[in-house]
């Protein structure tokens, strides 16, 4: 298996732009976490999915963030517009089962710097 | 709510040394896990190791242990015989790697 693939890898966009990062998790894992990792905040969860379906989204820093899992093979989280202070590295992570054994693989990250 | 606490924002140690690394938690369930992970300069989340609430052994992967006192609510990760290689970022997480400590830098010396 290729791991957990995000794109893209980086990412510079001005401020008032739309950003998506995109994630694939590893095939037959049931959930999938998007963190934001910030030297400040440190590693957050943003929201996390069961079988597509979104289980906790209070993470979510505010409405112009957006996750999508359309399948189990592809999950979004978008950005509109964004900010200077969205500038962060993004993981996307998965893992089979969520019984609280359940060991992430993170995908590379997307580092986005926002203008 | 789950919390996980390290207080170590940064640690030298020399090489060949044993470190620990302090991990506090809180959490009502009664059913956990408990997890370390290592975070290189190149920015990558690597597992290292897993302990289970009702584990009564303490978990060990090679040269990596962990010393998990429920009672106190602690996990602290035990490296020994530390090389250049070991420093890092390391982060302690609770529940499905879901809540993540603020982490802890190591610096290896030679």
């Amino acid at each position: 298996d290729a791991g957990v693939i995000q794109s893209p890898r980086h990412e510079v966009t001005e401020m008032g732009q739309e950003v998506t990062l995109r994630c694939k998790p590893i095939s037959g894992h049931d959930y999938l976490f998007w963190y934001r990792q910030t030297m400040m905040r440190g590693l957050e969860l943003l929201i996390y999915f069961n079988n597509n379906v979104p289980i906790d989204d209070s993470g979510m820093p505010e409405d112009r963030f957006s996750a999508k899992m359309p399948n189990a093979s592809f999950s979004t989280l978008k950005i509109q517009p964004s900010e200077p202070r969205d500038s962060a590295v993004y993981f996307c992570a998965s893992s089979l089962g969520g019984s609280g054994a359940n060991v992430l693989t993170f995908g590379a990250g997307s580092r986005l710097t926002v203008l | 709510a789950q919390k996980i606490t390290q207080t170590q924002p940064g640690m030298f140690v020399q090489e060949k040394e044993a470190v620990t690394l302090d991990c506090t938690y809180d959490t009502s369930d009664q059913s956990y896990g408990l997890f370390w992970y290592k975070q290189p300069s190149s920015g990558e989340m690597i597992f290292l190791i897993y302990q289970g609430s009702y584990d009564e052994q303490n978990a060990t992967e090679g040269r990596y242990s962990l010393n998990f006192q429920k009672a106190r609510k602690s996990a602290n990760l035990v490296i020994s015989a530390s090389q250049l290689g070991d420093s890092a970022m390391y982060f302690c997480a609770i529940g499905g790697g879901i809540i993540f400590g603020k982490g802890t830098r190591l610096h290896i010396l030679p």
